[in-house]
């Protein structure tokens, strides 16, 4: 079964607001990751958070972690055109193996 | 610059073949992934191989297997291929330890199964 949901599914927005997208995820985890994928390509990793940290900041990317709520959001401040793409939380598991699964997907369309 | 090449890039078969799907990282990675990847459905696990000649279940195991004979090289199989089976398919790995890392993709191969 999918470990992660993201919401909302779709999200369109003008260039310079801000962009939020929230996971919600059901296992216990090591940590947290958020992927961009770019029109089908593979995907690339924007930024990590691990289960100790609560928030973690990388350049306009602002992400945070309750483990309480089994919930992380990724907030990218400033958005341009160039972030339109769809944005993907991963989470590795801690029970076993480095088994690590993806969420559904955000899709975010920033108009210039 | 670190690399997972998958083997192609679009590839269509028929009904009942034998598909091979070849991924290759260079990065001397312990553990690889295959995903695919369906609209509205996000990225489901296949498979994963934290060693060679190791590999797991992931959520949608059923009509595929996996080989892994050398540690650069992770294939995925579709013993006999479905049209259910068109989708993209996408190739992973990350160096190993607890997950901690990023994992690094390929291109994806997009295969329509007609």
């Amino acid at each position: 079964s999918q470990q992660g949901e993201e919401d909302p599914q779709a999200l369109s927005i003008q260039e310079g607001e801000n962009a939020t997208m929230n996971c919600s995820y059901k296992t216990s985890i090591n940590n947290l990751q958020w992927y961009r994928q770019n029109s089908g390509r593979g995907l690339v990793h924007l930024i990590l958070i691990r289960s100790n940290e609560r928030e973690k900041h990388s350049g306009r990317l602002r992400v945070t972690l309750d483990t309480s709520k089994k919930s992380s959001s990724l907030l990218i401040t400033a958005s341009r055109a160039a972030d339109t793409a769809s944005y993907f939380c991963a989470t590795a598991y801690s029970g076993g193996y480095q088994k690590v699964t993806f969420g559904t997907g955000t899709k975010l369309q920033v108009i210039p | 610059d670190v690399k997972v090449t998958q083997s192609s890039r679009y590839l269509v078969k028929r009904t009942g073949e034998k598909v091979f799907l070849e991924c290759v990282q260079d990065m001397d990675h312990e553990n690889m992934f295959w995903y695919r990847q369906d609209p509205g459905l996000g990225l489901r696990l296949i498979y994963f191989s934290y060693d060679v000649k190791m590999k797991e279940k992931g959520d949608i195991p059923e009509g595929y297997s996996v080989s892994r004979e050398k540690k650069e090289r992770f294939s995925l199989i579709l013993e006999s291929a479905s049209t259910n089976q068109t989708s993209m398919y996408l190739c992973a790995s990350t160096i190993g330890g607890r997950g901690d890392t990023e994992a690094f993709f390929g291109q994806g191969t997009r295969l329509t199964v007609v």
